[in-house]
């Protein structure tokens, strides 16, 4: 699986937009980007994914970059409640079995 | 409510014993899956299996063992040759893993094992 490369630690503060940076310049042109985020102590948590075009839901935003060298998950409204630590991973939509592979992601911190 | 089950939330076993870890979903879904996750770590693929009867090694399977007998189970077995078991498992699940594309994956809330 292609690696992906997050900053270990970022911050928000209430109310205000987070904006999570991923570089994965080695994607191929069957992987999907995929976000998670895991608060302490449970199993990570769906966010949003994409493969080419950006996309929406009520959880976040997922920009792409043109290359697809680099994505960005938009918290519009960031709240205490979404401090955890957030996954960028690729999968191949090509392979059968759903394997995700997490590095360590960035870990939120919300102030606020 | 659809979801997926592990039990127990904390569970202690003591060095050189073996011990089952339950994950039971009823979300109706083909795949399975058994991560661990050390403190500060990604987790890590242990076993899967797409389909009942059926498992496949992940990335880390020395030591644990796994059985699919019924499409709702997937138990993980700590054998007392994982040298290191003192971990968190996460158990998940995608619901139809055959027909490629992106797939939502579905986890469990975590057994948090502790050897002493």
């Amino acid at each position: 699986d292609a690696k992906t490369t997050q900053p270990n630690s970022m911050e928000s503060n209430e109310e205000e937009p987070v904006h999570l940076p991923c570089n994965h310049s080695t994607i191929s042109g069957t992987d999907y980007i995929h976000w998670y985020r895991q608060l302490p102590s449970q199993g990570p948590e769906y966010v949003i994914h994409g493969l080419t075009s950006n996309v929406n839901n009520r959880m976040a935003s997922l920009a792409i970059a043109e290359d697809r060298k680099s994505s960005t998950l938009i918290l519009h409204r960031a709240t205490l409640r979404d401090a955890a630590v957030y996954y960028c991973i690729l999968r191949d939509g090509g392979t059968s079995y759903g394997k995700l592979t997490f590095g360590q992601g960035t870990i939120l911190t919300a102030h606020p | 409510d659809g979801g997926i089950t592990q039990s127990p939330k904390y569970l202690f076993r003591k060095e050189g014993q073996n011990v089952t870890l339950s994950c039971e979903q009823n979300l109706n879904h083909d795949a399975m899956y058994w991560y661990r996750q050390d403190p500060g770590q990604g987790l890590r693929l242990i076993y899967y299996s797409q389909i009942v009867n059926d498992f496949q090694k992940g990335d880390i399977a020395e030591g644990y063992s796994v059985s699919r007998e019924k499409k709702e189970s997937f138990p993980l077995t700590v054998t007392s040759a994982q040298k290191n078991p003192t971990a968190f498992y996460l158990c998940a699940s995608i619901p139809r893993p055959l027909a490629g594309g992106p797939h939502e994956q579905f986890f469990g809330p975590g057994t948090r094992l502790t050897v002493l």
